[in-house]
């Protein structure tokens, strides 16, 4: 099963607006993750929050993490043609055995126009 | 810098053949991650390892199998390949610890005949 789901799916913008995507999942986390994927490449961490944080910055990222509503948003602010990508939330879950299982979320699309 | 590499990034197979998918990664990683990607389902774990030797099943493991005989390599094994296993598929790998990212191959995308 999807443990993040990503809202919007998709997302297209002009260059130098703000970029916001949402994430949510379902269970109890440790910690949450950002991803970005070009097309056709693998995907690269971009940031990690952890569940007793409730904002992080990295350079023009923003994240936040509401876990009383199993939610992370991430904001891409000044946004730029090169931002353009496929943008994922992933949540790191201990299992029975202390088995760390990675689980990823459908993906928002975003497309910025120049 | 880390370094995850997989075998093909491009695969064409028929329907029944046994298909290999390697990555090798060169951090000394312990866990180490298959998943597949397809449109609309972002990406899907079908196995991982948190040791070699070791293995556990994702949420879709049916069709597939793997192998971790050395700590830098993961190979995922298609027993009989059908088409819908038509996918991309990703390899990743992580130190053990909770606070630690992934590393993504570049990926290999597969076409079943």
């Amino acid at each position: 099963s999807q443990q993040g789901e990503e809202d919007p799916q998709a997302l297209s913008i002009q260059e130098g607006e703000n970029a916001t995507m949402n994430c949510s999942y379902k269970t109890s986390i440790n910690n949450l993750q950002w991803y970005r994927q070009n097309s056709g490449r693998g995907l690269v961490h971009l940031i990690l929050i952890r569940s007793n944080e409730r904002e992080k910055h990295s350079g023009r990222l923003r994240v936040t993490l509401d876990t009383s509503k199993k939610s992370s948003s991430l904001l891409i602010t000044a946004s730029r043609a090169a931002d353009t990508a496929s943008y994922f939330c992933a949540t790191v879950d201990v299992l029975s055995g202390g088995y760390q299982k990675v689980t990823f979320g459908t993906g928002t699309k975003l497309q910025v126009i120049p | 810098d880390v370094k995850v590499t997989q075998s093909s990034r491009y695969l064409v197979k028929r329907t029944g053949e046994k298909v290999f998918l390697e990555c090798v990664q060169d951090m000394d990683h312990e866990n180490m991650f298959w998943y597949r990607q397809d449109p609309g389902l972002g990406l899907r774990l079908i196995y991982f390892s948190y040791d070699v030797k070791m293995k556990e099943k994702g949420d879709i493991p049916e069709g597939y199998s793997v192998s971790r005989e050395k700590k830098e390599r993961f190979s995922l094994i298609l027993e009989s390949a059908s088409t819908n296993q038509t996918s991309m598929y990703l390899c990743a790998s992580r130190l053990i610890g909770l606070h630690f990212e992934q590393f993504f191959g570049p990926g290999t995308r597969l076409t079943v005949l």
